[in-house]
C-alpha cells in the first residue's frame, strides 16, 4: 500500500542555519504531495504541495520538489529561524484512495538562537 | 475566508463518562475528516463524509465513537464510555471538492482521567 517515509527527528539547528528533512513515499499512480506544519499546541497548518512531477511547492521560504525518479519530497529552507521550530509532516494523496492522506511519522525541528 | 472551527479546544472527563466534539468546516467544503492524534505520533484518520455520507470509517472503534454531519455542513463526534487510551488531540479537517489538500481546524486536546 501507499506509504510516507520521513527522516526522524528531533532536528536541532541553529538560528540561520540550512535546513532539510527527507521525504520519500511509495505509490501507486502520481499522488499530490504535502508538507504540514505543527506549531506547539495547534492543529496543523498546510505549508506546501505539488501535485505532479518536477513541480516545486514554496511558501515562508520552505521548498521541496516533488522527485518522480528518486519518489522523494524533501522539505528545504536556506535560513531558518527560532519561529519555525514545529513538528514537521509529510503526506501524500493518492486519488483512487478516497483522497485519503498517508502521513509519515513527524520530524520535531527545534532551531535555538 | 474562514478557516476550520472546532469546540471546545480543551476537555478534561473521567474514564467511562461520554463527550462530544463539535467541528465546522470551511464554508463550501464538501468533504469532512475526523482525525486522532496521540501525543508524539501523527494524526489517525477516524471518519471520512463526503457531504453527509461516510466514506471511510474503517478505523473509527464503532463500539465507543460514533460521528455524525446530518444537513452536509457542521459534524459532531462522540466518545461514549471514554477511555484512558482516548486521551489525544482531535483534529477537524475539511477539504474542497475535487481537492486534495486538507485544512485543518486547531483541534480539541481531550484528556481522561
Amino acid at each position: 500500500g501507499d506509504s510516507v517515509t520521513q527522516m526522524e527527528g528531533p532536528v536541532t539547528l541553529s538560528e540561520e542555519a540550512f535546513l532539510t528533512i527527507n521525504c520519500t513515499y511509495t505509490a501507486t499512480g502520481y499522488p499530490s504531495l504535502f508538507w504540514y506544519v505543527q506549531y506547539p499546541g495547534e492543529g496543523l497548518q498546510l505549508l506546501l504541495k505539488a501535485t505532479k512531477a518536477d513541480d516545486k511547492g514554496s511558501n515562508k521560504g520552505f521548498e521541496a520538489t516533488y522527485r518522480k525518479e528518486t519518489t522523494s519530497f524533501h522539505l528545504e529552507k536556506g535560513s531558518v529561524q527560532v519561529s519555525d521550530s514545529a513538528v514537521y509532516f509529510c503526506a501524500l494523496s493518492a486519488a483512487g484512495n478516497n483522497r485519503k492522506l498517508i502521513w509519515g511519522l513527524g520530524t520535531s525541528l527545534a532551531v535555538n538562537p | 475566508e474562514a478557516g476550520v472551527a472546532q469546540s471546545p479546544r480543551y476537555k478534561i472527563i473521567e474514564k467511562r463518562q461520554s463527550v462530544a466534539f463539535w467541528c465546522n468546516p470551511i464554508s463550501g467544503h464538501a468533504t469532512l475528516y475526523w482525525y486522532q492524534q496521540i501525543l508524539g505520533q501523527g494524526p489517525k484518520l477516524l471518519i471520512q463524509f463526503q457531504n453527509n455520507g461516510v466514506v471511510d470509517d474503517s478505523q473509527l472503534p464503532k463500539d465507543r465513537f460514533s460521528a455524525e454531519r446530518l444537513k452536509g455542513v457542521d459534524s459532531t463526534l462522540k466518545i461514549q464510555p471514554a477511555k484512558l487510551e482516548d486521551s489525544a488531540v482531535y483534529l477537524c479537517a475539511s477539504g474542497g471538492q475535487g481537492a486534495y489538500e486538507q485544512y485543518f481546524g486547531p483541534g480539541t486536546r481531550l484528556t481522561v482521567t
